[in-house]
C-alpha cells in the first residue's frame, strides 16, 4: 500500500444496519491515524485519533480499530440511522503532512 | 467559541487571475494546514504552517504559496490560475505540529473559468 485506500467507495444501507468500512495505509512511516464524518455542505468533523497498534476508540454508535503493523484501520457504525449519512474520511499523518483517502459515502434509508 | 473561519466562501477567477483564500484558526491554535478537494476525491495536502513557519509542503506546484501571520491566521494565494484549479479548498488549525486533531472550516469554493 502506498496511499491511503478506504473501501468501499460507497454504502448504501438499511436504517437499522450496522455497517463497517476499511481504511487502509502504509504501515511505514505512521504516526497517528484520524476518522473524519463529513456531511454534505458542512465542514469535516473529527471522529477519533488513534496512534497505537490495537487502539480501540468509541463514541456512541460509531467505534474504530487500528492495526499499525498491517496497516488498516475498520469504522464501525452500529444500528444506523439516517443522520449518520455521510463522507466518512480517513487520514495517515507522518509528520506535518495528512494523506486522506477518497472516503466512503454511506447512505442510510429510512 | 468560534470555529475555523475561511473567506471568502465562493468566489469565481479567470485563468491566469491570482486569488487569496483566507482563514482564521480556533483561538489558540498555532497550527493551520491547507487542503485542495475535487469531487470524488479526498482532501490534498497542500502546507501547513505552525508558529508562522511552513512545516510541510504537498506536491503542489510554485503557483501555490501560503504564510502565517502573527495572529496564526494565514492566507493561501494561487498565481496564474488553472481551470484544473478549480475546488474546494479547506483550512484546518490545530494545536500541535502534528499527529493531534485538526478542526476543518467550511472550505473556500473556487471556481476557474
Amino acid at each position: 500500500i502506498l496511499n491511503v485506500e478506504q473501501s468501499p467507495q460507497s454504502l448504501h444501507v438499511q436504517e437499522g444496519d450496522s455497517t463497517n468500512f476499511t481504511c487502509s495505509f502504509p504501515s511505514s512511516n505512521f504516526y497517528a491515524l484520524h476518522w473524519y464524518r463529513w456531511e454534505t455542505a458542512k465542514s469535516p468533523e473529527a471522529l477519533f485519533v488513534m496512534t497505537l497498534n490495537g487502539d480501540e476508540k468509541k463514541k456512541g454508535r460509531i467505534s474504530a480499530t487500528l492495526n499499525t503493523k498491517e496497516g488498516y484501520s475498520y469504522l464501525y457504525i452500529k444500528g444506523s440511522q439516517p443522520e449518520d449519512s455521510a463522507t466518512y474520511l480517513c487520514a495517515t499523518t507522518a509528520g506535518s503532512k495528512s494523506t486522506f483517502g477518497d472516503g466512503t459515502t454511506l447512505t442510510v434509508k429510512p | 467559541d468560534a470555529g475555523v473561519t475561511q473567506s471568502p466562501t465562493h468566489l469565481i477567477k479567470t485563468r491566469g487571475q491570482q486569488v487569496t483564500l483566507r482563514c482564521s484558526p480556533i483561538s489558540g491554535h498555532k497550527s493551520v494546514s491547507w487542503y485542495q478537494q475535487v469531487l470524488g476525491q479526498g482532501p490534498q495536502f497542500i502546507f501547513q504552517y505552525y508558529e508562522k513557519e511552513e512545516r510541510g509542503r504537498g506536491n503542489f506546484p510554485d503557483r501555490f504559496s501560503a504564510r502565517q501571520f502573527p495572529n496564526y491566521s494565514s492566507e493561501l494565494n494561487v498565481n496564474a490560475l488553472l481551470l484544473g484549479d478549480s475546488a474546494l479548498y479547506l483550512c484546518a488549525s490545530g494545536n500541535a505540529r502534528g499527529g493531534n486533531t485538526i478542526y476543518f472550516g467550511e472550505g473556500s469554493w473556487l471556481t476557474v473559468v
